[in-house]
This record gives C-alpha cells, sequence and structure tokens, in this order.
C-alpha cells in the first residue's frame, strides 16, 4: 500500500500559469520534504516542513512555495513555471529530523507548454 | 550539499555480486553514511546505513574503510531488479540535517 502519495502522477501546465501539486502521507510523519529532479540528474532539496515550520533551501528559487495545512498533506507551489522548470518533483517523509529513513513517493512530472 | 564521489556508470553480471564504491574524504565525525536507490520512474528507496561498523541487511551489505574516508555497497547476487541509480549520501544523525543526494551510480545488470 502506497504510504507516501503523489497526485497527478502527470501534470502538464502552460509557461506562466500557476500550477499546484500535492502530496499526502499515511504515515503519521513530522517531516515532509519536497524535490526537484530533472532528467538524469540527482534530485534536489527545495524545502522541507517540519511539523509546521517551514525550511527553505538558500537556493530555491522564490517561484517555488509551499504549504502544510495539516500533518497528511502538503503541496507545492509554482506561481509563474517556466520551461526550466519542467521536472519530476518528488515528495518524501520522514518520522522526524533523526529519522534515518526518508518514504519517498512515486513523483509527478511536471511538463510545461 | 553532496559530499560524495561515485562513479557515474556501471555494469554487473546477473548473479554476481555487485560492488558499488563511494569516496566521502570529507566525512566528519559525526556523519552517517546512507545508500538509497532510485529504479527509473520511481521515487528513491533506502537501502542501508552505517557510521563506522560494516551493516548488513536483507538488502545489501555496507563496508565502510577503517578512516572512514570511503564505503562500498555490496549487493551480493544482483537480479535484473537492481538496475537502478544508486545514491551515496553522508549525512549527520541530528536534528535539521537533511538528505542531500550526490550525483549517483547508475548500475545495469547484464543478463
Amino acid at each position: 500500500d502506497a504510504m507516501v502519495i503523489q497526485n497527478p502522477r502527470y501534470q502538464v501546465t502552460q509557461f506562466g500559469k500557476p500550477v499546484t501539486l500535492s502530496c499526502s502521507q499515511t504515515l503519521n510523519h513530522n517531516v515532509m520534504y519536497w524535490y526537484q529532479q530533472k532528467s538524469s540528474q540527482a534530485p534536489k532539496l527545495l524545502f522541507h516542513y517540519y511539523d509546521k515550520d517551514f525550511n527553505n533551501e538558500a537556493d530555491t528559487p522564490d517561484n517555488f512555495q509551499s504549504r502544510r495545512p495539516n500533518t497528511s498533506f502538503c503541496f507545492l507551489d509554482i506561481r509563474s513555471p517556466g520551461l526550466g522548470d519542467a521536472a519530476m518533483y518528488l515528495c518524501a517523509t520522514s518520522r522526524d529530523r533523526i529519522a534515518v529513513e526518508a518514504f519517498f513517493g512515486q513523483g509527478t512530472r511536471l511538463t510545461v507548454v | 550539499d553532496a559530499k560524495t564521489t561515485q562513479p557515474p556508470s556501471m555494469d554487473c553480471a546477473e548473479g554476481r555480486a555487485a560492488n558499488l564504491p563511494c569516496n566521502h574524504s570529507t566525512i566528519s565525525g559525526n556523519e552517517y553514511v546512507y545508500w538509497y536507490r532510485q529504479i527509473h520512474s520511481q521515487g528513491p528507496q533506502y537501502i542501508i546505513h552505517g557510521l563506522k561498523n560494516n551493516e548488513t541487511n536483507e538488502m545489501a551489505s555496507l563496508i565502510i574503510t577503517e578512516d572512514r574516508k570511503s564505503s562500498t555497497l555490496i549487493l551480493p547476487h544482483a537480479t535484473l531488479r537492481d538496475t537502478a541509480v544508486y545514491y551515496c549520501i553522508v549525512r549527520v544523525l541530528d536534528t535539521g540535517n537533511q538528505f542531500y543526494f550526490g550525483t549517483g551510480t547508475s548500475l545495469t545488470v547484464i543478463p
């Protein structure tokens, strides 16, 4: 059974049109992460939530925002997608900050046209 | 930031042991070595982690050198389903430290 669920698996959006990707988890984990993975590259951490505490990576563009309305859900908002934002977006969770393991969803592949 | 160096690609014959090296020469005393793998079109999956001692679980073995500057992930009997990108990560097991991925090794298991 999927524990970290990302919807949709594939998303097509227009250049400059805001888009939201969603992630839900059934693990009741405190930490939720968002990664961006471009073709043939490693996942790159964008930000994470520890409970309601938002932590942005220093090099994450302002175009990327996130919301976590409750423990189970986390959203990635891209305010004005550019062609360079086409990528796989991965959501992950961990029990807490010192947890050994992070659990990843299947990802959402974003195409910008 | 990633602090590891891995070969970009490797091949392994099916049924043989796959030995994936990782260099982490600047590792700190409180940093653990983690291995994850990512099968095509899926999210990364945890394999194993260790600090100083060698570790083994149902998926793999992890050998860490005495000076902790390098490690090797061993898949004892590689199968076609082990074809994936393998990431070596160093991480402090402490508050606030995250999972930063390096470039990884693309392992192809050949029939």
